[in-house]
This record gives C-alpha cells, structure tokens and sequence, in this order.
C-alpha cells in the first residue's frame, strides 16, 4: 500500500500570510501512461464532510478559491494557500488514487496564529 | 445540485451486522461508481470499498475485506454498505462519496454525504 505522509501535523498562521502544508507519497503516484500525478487535497471544516480543493495534483476544483494551489510531481507535493482567511480553518489531507487502496494522509490541522 | 444522504447508523454490539444506506439525487447514478470512507472519532479518514457504475466490480480496504459487502440499486439510485462482525475499531462515521468521473472506478471522491455514524459497542 502506498503511505501518505503530511508534514506539518499542526500549522498556526497569520490572517493574510501564506501557509505551507507539505505531502509526501511512499511511491510515485505519477501515471507513465497519462504524465498525470493521482494526487488530491481536501479540506475538512468541523462537523462537516470533505471537500475536495485539487486534484491531478494542481487542478483546483471548480468554486475553489484560487488562493488554493497545488504543485509536486511523483512523491512530493504541496498545497499553498497564498493568503489565509478566518473561513479556511481546518484540517487538510492529502490522498492518492493511483489505485487501490486509497490512502491519506494524516491531515494537517490550520489554525489561525 | 448533487446530493447524497446516508443512512442506517446506529449502536451495535461486537459481531453483530448492520447495513448503510447512500440515497443520491441531482445526478445520474447509475454513470458513476460510489466510494465509501470512514473516519474514527478524532481520527483521519480511511477508504472502505468502492463499486463500479454497473456494479459489475467492487474493491475493498484490507480491513472490510470478508465482512463488508458493497452493492448498489440503480432503480433507487442506492449504494449500501452491509457490515458483518462488526468490531469496536470499526465505529467511525461513514461516508459515502461519488466518484470524480463518469463510467470510472478511480479513487477521486468529488461529493461526500454527511455520514452515518456507527458505534460498536457491548
């Protein structure tokens, strides 16, 4: 199975800053067939579902703010939120779908410094 | 818009079954595969077992593998999720989740319900 590792677990910001959250795969999850990276980031506000922010690795999903970004290839990637807001307070995973199973990451826990 | 409402939840003893319920609506069911997810109390998330738009395939974790069967009602725009011998390390909210994309079996979740949570417990 592949192993997702985030780093931070725990990230405090300033409103307005940008915050870093870093996510490393145990194996590539870069397609040979597609040069696509089977790699996407959620975002988890308390009491509610995942929403999916980017797949494809930097592909934002449609309605997601573009102060969200995503880049990295093969087993390192990383979600920016170039400028942080009081509403994106939350927990953050990364995921592959490489192919079964699926894996997280731990999640990242964002709060407001 | 799309919308997908779980069911089923409960408390249950050690070994006993209980099955989950996922009613969709604002799309057309039976053009995607249907995923269930499940996160513990406090915990991160864990994929559960997937199947195919047609319901001709099905894949699960190591830990559903042999107790819980996914299927699906495409007359009823319906994914269930029956789970068998049921041990308290799988209490956890369970979510169900679209797949991002028609006619494919990939691990993408574009839409999750609310989830059901289920407590296993004597």
């Amino acid at each position: 199975d592949i192993v997702m590792t985030q780093s931070p677990d725990s990230l405090a910001v300033s409103l307005g800053e940008r915050a870093t959250i870093s996510c490393k795969s145990s194996q590539s999850v870069l397609s040979s067939s597609n040069n696509k990276n089977y790699l996407a980031w959620y975002q988890q506000t308390p009491g509610q579902p995942p929403k999916l922010l980017i797949y494809w690795a930097s592909t934002r999903e449609s309605g997601v703010p573009d102060r969200f970004s995503g880049s990295g290839s093969g087993t390192d990637f990383t979600l920016t939120i170039s400028s942080l807001q009081a509403e994106d307070v939350a927990v953050y995973y990364c995921q592959h779908y490489y192919g079964a199973p699926y894996t997280f990451g731990q999640g990242t826990k964002l709060e407001i410094k | 818009q799309v919308h997908l409402v779980e069911s089923g939840g409960g408390v249950v003893q050690p070994g006993r079954s209980l099955r989950l319920s996922c009613a969709a609506s604002g799309f057309t069911f039976s053009s995607y595969a249907m995923h269930w997810v499940r996160q513990a109390p406090g915990k991160g998330l864990e994929w559960v077992a997937v199947i195919s738009y047609d319901g001709s395939s099905e894949y699960y974790a190591a830990s559903a593998k042999g107790r819980f069967t996914i299927s699906r009602d495409n007359s009823k725009n319906t994914v269930f999720l029956q789970m068998n011998s049921l041990r308290p390390e799988d209490t956890a909210v369970y979510y169900c989740a679209r797949a991002g994309g028609q006619h494919w079996l990939g691990g993408l979740f574009d839409f999750w319900g609310q989830g059901a949570l289920v407590t296993v417990s004597s």
